[in-house]
């Protein structure tokens, strides 16, 4: 069975500092990998997706995710951090059939002035 | 191209009421889902369908039910809402189920049940 795991409910950085969100998995075999952005009362919009390519991944709006195998994370970062980044953010495993996902609880950003 | 439409945007309900969430894709995607997601939590899927006619369970199906007739349309409806499904709810679609496929999200529905 798979699982996923933010490591942190809630994380404040200020404008123009890095971002690092942390997402730990758990798949019996190869998983696919998502990072979900929400911003308040909006849907939920994909920044980036691991699918056993490169282990590196880049997203919209400057953010990357380095899958690694041997620490089983998917840690989301982005060099500087703006305003407009002050959302939810859900780490996502992709389940086997059906194309079912599991969500972590969310890691809601917030970007001080 | 709107994507996954979903309405209404808000709704308020009485206990024992009953109402159908509306979703429509316009990407020609062959699967759909529908989502809760309750304050604080990560997305749980509800139902889901892989095609016209065809739907299944996902990890809270109880008190939902849902339909596909079309490939455009996939609504889900509440009988007798409890407290319990307050929450706000989301359509995605996908157009395959692999997992390697990006779902895409329609805007919500948020639901009060009181």
């Amino acid at each position: 069975a798979q699982s996923v795991t933010q490591l942190d409910s809630h994380v404040s950085v200020s404008e123009g500092t890095p971002v690092l969100l942390r997402c730990n998995y758990s798949s019996s075999y190869s998983p696919s990998l998502f990072w979900y952005v929400q911003h308040p009362n909006k849907g939920l919009q994909l920044l980036l997706k691991y699918t056993s390519a490169a282990t590196l991944v880049k997203g919209i709006n400057g953010f990357e995710a380095e899958f690694k195998k041997s620490e089983t994370s998917f840690h989301l970062t982005k060099p500087s951090a703006h305003m407009s980044d002050a959302a939810e953010y859900f780490c996502v495993v992709s389940g086997n059939q059906g194309g079912k996902l599991i969500f972590g609880q969310g890691t809601e950003l917030s970007v001080k002035p | 191209n709107a994507g996954v439409t979903q309405t209404p945007k808000f709704r308020i309900l009485k206990i024992g009421q009953s109402m159908t969430l509306q979703c429509t894709q316009d990407m020609n995607h062959n699967y759909m889902y529908w989502y809760r997601q309750d304050p604080g939590m990560g997305l749980k899927l509800i139902y889901y369908s892989v095609g016209a006619g065809i739907t299944d369970k996902g990890e809270v199906p109880n008190g939902y039910n849902v339909s596909r007739s079309t490939t455009e349309d996939f609504p889900l409806r509440l009988e007798l809402a409890a407290p319990s499904q307050t929450s706000v709810y989301f359509c995605a679609s996908s157009y395959a189920g692999a997992p390697t496929d990006t779902q895409y999200f329609g805007p919500g529905t948020r639901l009060t049940v009181l």
